[in-house]
């Protein structure tokens, strides 16, 4: 299995705190991404990373914000956290190469629930 | 239109059947696939990619058929370990460098 690890696995926190999430990779892959999953909507892009410090927005990136310094970790923050942030995260490394996509390899997820 | 659109299922089949799921999408300039199995609470993994002209590993086999833009995953045999959620995936109309999941099609394998 791919090297990633996220943390932390479960979290319960309350409405308008923030919060921080890691994904720890040991692939040295270039490409990083933050998903979220939720009953009948699937996995949803939030944002994903192109290389340190390079990094772009996905189709549901309102209300999150990530840093990548190190090409091993890509945080996602979640600067005030509300109730339709409940949802299950998934960090996910990939390396593309010559312009075709490349399959993604997910670490275990992080549940939240927001209170 | 969903970029990739799938059965949601449940697909309930006896233990030994054959089944296939397929996976419609719009982008005609897709190059490529992958299915991916998720098991509940699970994180997805891959099971396959799909490539021009489609490829098999074991009971599975994944066709690809540009004309009518759709791929498909073919079990044979299936065993009750197979039951899960299959994801297909293919690329994002933003580039390469993202993908689009379908919201995937459940399978339940009965004894």
């Amino acid at each position: 299995d791919a090297g990633i690890t996220q943390s932390p696995r479960h979290k319960v926190t309350e409405t308008g705190t923030p919060v921080t999430l890691r994904c720890h990779q040991t692939e040295n892959h270039r490409y990083m991404y933050w998903y979220r999953q939720d009953p009948g909507h699937g996995l949803r892009l939030i944002h994903y990373s192109y290389g340190v410090k390079d990094t772009d927005k996905g189709e549901v990136s309102d209300g999150y914000s990530v840093s990548r310094s190190k090409t091993e970790d890509f945080l996602l923050t979640l600067e005030s956290a509300t109730s339709s942030q409940t949802s299950v995260y998934f960090c996910a490394i990939s390396d593309q190469d010559r312009g075709q996509s490349s399959p993604l390899h997910f670490g275990n997820g992080t549940r939240l629930t927001v209170t | 239109r969903k970029e990739v659109e799938q059965d949601p299922g449940p697909f309930n089949v006896p233990e030994g059947a054959t089944v296939a799921f397929n996976c419609t999408y719009s982008n005609s300039a897709s190059q490529s696939f992958f299915w991916y199995r998720q098991d509940c609470r699970k994180e997805p993994k891959l099971l396959m990619s799909v490539y021009s002209s489609g490829n098999e590993d074991g009971r599975f086999t994944a066709q690809l058929n540009r004309a009518s833009q759709y791929i498909s995953l073919l079990i044979r045999d299936s065993k009750l370990s197979d039951s899960a959620t299959y994801l297909c995936v293919g690329p994002h109309s933003g580039g390469y460098q993202k993908v689009t999941f379908g919201t995937g099609t459940k399978l339940q394998v009965i004894p």
